[in-house]
């Protein structure tokens, strides 16, 4: 069974600080894929990062970067230098590379970063 | 990244009443769509899958009759709330898998139910 936990239900920040949100998974696959998704106030789910269960490679992209460790089946993902709109529920999901498509996710972590 | 859109973004009803919800991808293709459904403060459910020319999968405990789906061409698929009750207000997120890359989805903006 495919399941995402991201423990973390709720983290506050004060702008500028630094902040991990974690992400936990478990799968059987060989192949699957892992996914990171914003959602803020306005609902709508914003696509943020996919990696291959093949390419472990950490990736950075501006202020945002993902740490993939199949050692330990973490995806996490750290904001560097906060800002008030980085203020949003995030999701990590995982797809099994089996039949690509259905997500699986996690229960979200809601991040407030305050001025 | 690729575009889906979604209609109506908010919609209220009377109990009874049934409700569809239009889901589509804007500059892509999409052979594949799903259906989520989210409470307050929780985290997305899929409801079901939907191919284009086919009937749609539904997850257990997703009524069929209750939620009807169709996806009649590769870049529109809609969800019918029938004879819809207060217990269905929620938000439903239609997305959409094509664009930039087979496996990932493209979200729409969700759209919010409110029955009386």
């Amino acid at each position: 069974a495919q399941k995402v936990t991201q423990a973390q239900t709720e983290i506050s920040v004060v702008e500028k600080e630094d902040v991990t949100l974690d992400c936990v998974y478990e799968t059987r696959d060989t192949t699957y894929y892992l996914f990171w998704y914003k959602q803020p106030p306005s609902g709508e789910l914003v696509f943020l990062i996919r990696r291959n269960s093949f390419d472990e490679q950490n990736e950075i992209s501006g202020r945002y970067s993902w740490n993939f460790q199949k050692s330990t089946s973490s995806f996490n993902f750290t904001i560097t230098a906060s800002q008030v709109v980085d203020s949003a529920v995030y999701f990590c999901a995982l797809a099994r590379g089996s039949t690509l498509g259905r997500l699986y996710f996690g229960r979200g972590t809601q991040l407030t970063v305050w001025p | 990244g690729a575009v889906v859109s979604q209609h109506p973004s908010r919609v209220i009803c009377k109990s009874g009443t049934s409700v569809k919800i239009e889901c589509r991808s804007l500059d892509f293709q999409a052979t594949t769509m799903f259906w989520y459904r989210q409470f307050p403060k929780q985290s997305l459910m899929l409801m079901a899958t939907s191919n284009e020319g086919s009937k749609a999968t539904y997850e257990q405990g997703v009524e069929k009759d209750k939620f009807l789906i169709n996806h009649a061409s590769l870049t529109l698929s809609t969800l019918t709330v029938t004879s819809a009750h207060p217990e269905d207000s929620s938000f439903y997120i239609c997305s959409a898998r094509g664009g930039g890359g087979a496996d990932t989805q493209y979200f729409g903006p969700g759209t919010r139910l409110t029955v009386l």
